[in-house]
């Protein structure tokens, strides 16, 4: 069964705003990851938060958890047209399930 | 420069054909997995390698054989291809052992698009 499920499926905004993503997952986890895919493309890791952090940052990445809700947010900032990609989550408990990705169109 | 090394990157062939599709990585990685990647469907685990000799079944496992003779390959193998495998397949591999396949980072190959007629 799906372990991670984003949402929305696409998103499109303009150039320099912020992107959100979220993403659902069932069961109890070890810990959250978050990829990019560029169209065609390997999946590219970005990010891991473990299952007793609540926020974990990259540059201009923020990711959040949380384990009482089964959800965990990407938030890109200040958004770049090369940010231009598909994001997964995927949900690590016993084995690492993908969720099916957020298309995200940066509009110059 | 560490990678997940994957050929072809474009396939066509016929149903029945066999075909291997190679990976290859060159980070010392125990663990490594494929995954088919299909429109709606996400990415779904074919077989995975905790380490040499070690394969296992995924969660869509019919149609496709696997081996793991030395540490850093991992081939894919289709004895009889049918036109339902046509798809995007990524190999990806992290440093795994026991109980951390799914607590490290996976990094993946760039993709062997398939198509079967």
């Amino acid at each position: 069964s799906q372990q991670g499920e984003e949402d929305p499926q696409a998103l499109s905004i303009q150039e320099g705003e912020n992107a959100t993503m979220n993403c659902s997952y069932k069961t109890s986890i070890n810990n959250l990851q978050w990829y990019r895919q560029n169209s065609g493309r390997g999946l590219v890791h970005l990010i891991l938060i473990r299952s007793n952090e609540r926020e974990k940052h990259s540059g201009r990445l923020r990711v959040t958890l949380d384990t009482s809700k089964k959800s965990s947010s990407l938030l890109i900032t200040a958004s770049r047209a090369a940010d231009t990609a598909s994001y997964f989550c995927a949900a690590g408990a016993q084995k690492l399930v993908f969720g099916q990705g957020t298309r995200l169109t940066i509009n110059p | 420069e560490a990678q997940v090394t994957q050929n072809p990157r474009y396939l066509i062939t016929v149903t029945g054909k066999k075909l291997t599709v190679t990976c290859s990585q060159n980070m010392n990685h125990e663990y490594m997995s494929w995954y088919r990647q299909d429109p709606g469907l996400g990415l779904r685990q074919i077989y995975y390698s905790m380490n040499v000799e070690v394969t296992d079944k995924g969660d869509v496992p019919e149609g496709y054989k696997v081996s793991r003779k030395e540490k850093r390959n991992f081939p894919l193998i289709l004895e009889s291809p049918s036109p339902n495998q046509t798809s995007l397949y990524f190999c990806a591999s992290n440093f795994g052992g026991l109980g951390n396949s799914y607590n490290s980072p996976l990094h993946f190959g760039n993709g062997t698009r398939l198509t079967v007629t």
